[in-house]
């Protein structure tokens, strides 16, 4: 079974600071991997999406790396905002899993003014 | 702006009633999901469709919850009777689903209380 781990679970930052969220999973043969944003009482939004053939997609600030072999991924914020203060969650879809996302325990960021 | 909607946004019942929780995918979309989101369990995969067949329910109880999708433009998530630790945030997700590129876009989810 597809296990999805992510850290820190909470990360509290100053204003303009780069950070790196983490995510690992115990399986390696993923269809793709997704970063995605939840505000608090709201449903999910996705930042970015890597299949498992590619080792990184870029989104303005946001950088997302993959690391089949090692099972990890992390998500970089550049210059970071009081507007990137969320949770976020890395997620899977298995070779053959129909599309099915597991998805990691979540980093609760805050970025302080 | 294409958005998945979901109806209620906020339930509060007791023990033992009937719940319906429902979501109207993206237009156009062929796959849909349900999720269910808790504190403890974080977020799970309790069912999905793909052209409104069900392909994968294995995440749900099935002796009190059920999921259908009556038409492309309806899905539905029952649970009967209800118990206080159903108690979460539902999400429904919807997709169009058959390449590596596919995300899912998720719906504003439904807070149930069962008390």
């Amino acid at each position: 079974k597809q296990e999805v781990t992510q850290i820190p679970a909470a990360l509290s930052v100053p204003e303009g600071e780069n950070l790196v969220l983490n995510c690992s999973f115990t399986d390696s043969a993923i269809y793709n991997l997704q970063w995605f944003r939840q505000d608090p009482g709201k449903g999910l939004t996705s930042l970015l999406l890597i299949q498992s053939s590619q080792r990184e997609q870029t989104s303005g600030r946001l950088n997302a790396s993959l690391d089949k072999s090692s099972g990890r991924s992390t998500l970089y914020i550049a210059a970071s905002q009081p507007g990137d203060s969320a949770t976020y969650l890395c997620a899977v879809v298995l070779t053959g899993g129909g599309n099915k996302l597991t998805f990691g325990t979540g980093t609760q960021l805050k970025v302080e003014l | 702006d294409a958005r998945v909607t979901q109806t209620p946004r906020h339930k509060v019942t007791e023990m033992g009633q009937e719940v319906t929780m429902r979501c109207q995918p993206i237009l156009g979309h062929n796959t849909v999901f349900w999720y269910r989101q808790t504190m403890m369990q974080g977020l799970e995969l309790l069912a999905y469709f793909r052209n409104r067949a069900p392909l994968d329910d294995s995440g749900m109880p099935k002796d009190r919850f059920s999921a259908e999708m009556p038409d492309a433009t309806l899905a539905t998530l029952k649970i009967q009777p209800s118990e206080p630790r159903d108690s979460a945030v539902y999400f429904c997700a919807s997709g169009l689903v058959g390449r590596a590129t596919d995300t899912q876009y998720f719906g504003p989810g439904t807070r149930l209380t069962v008390l």
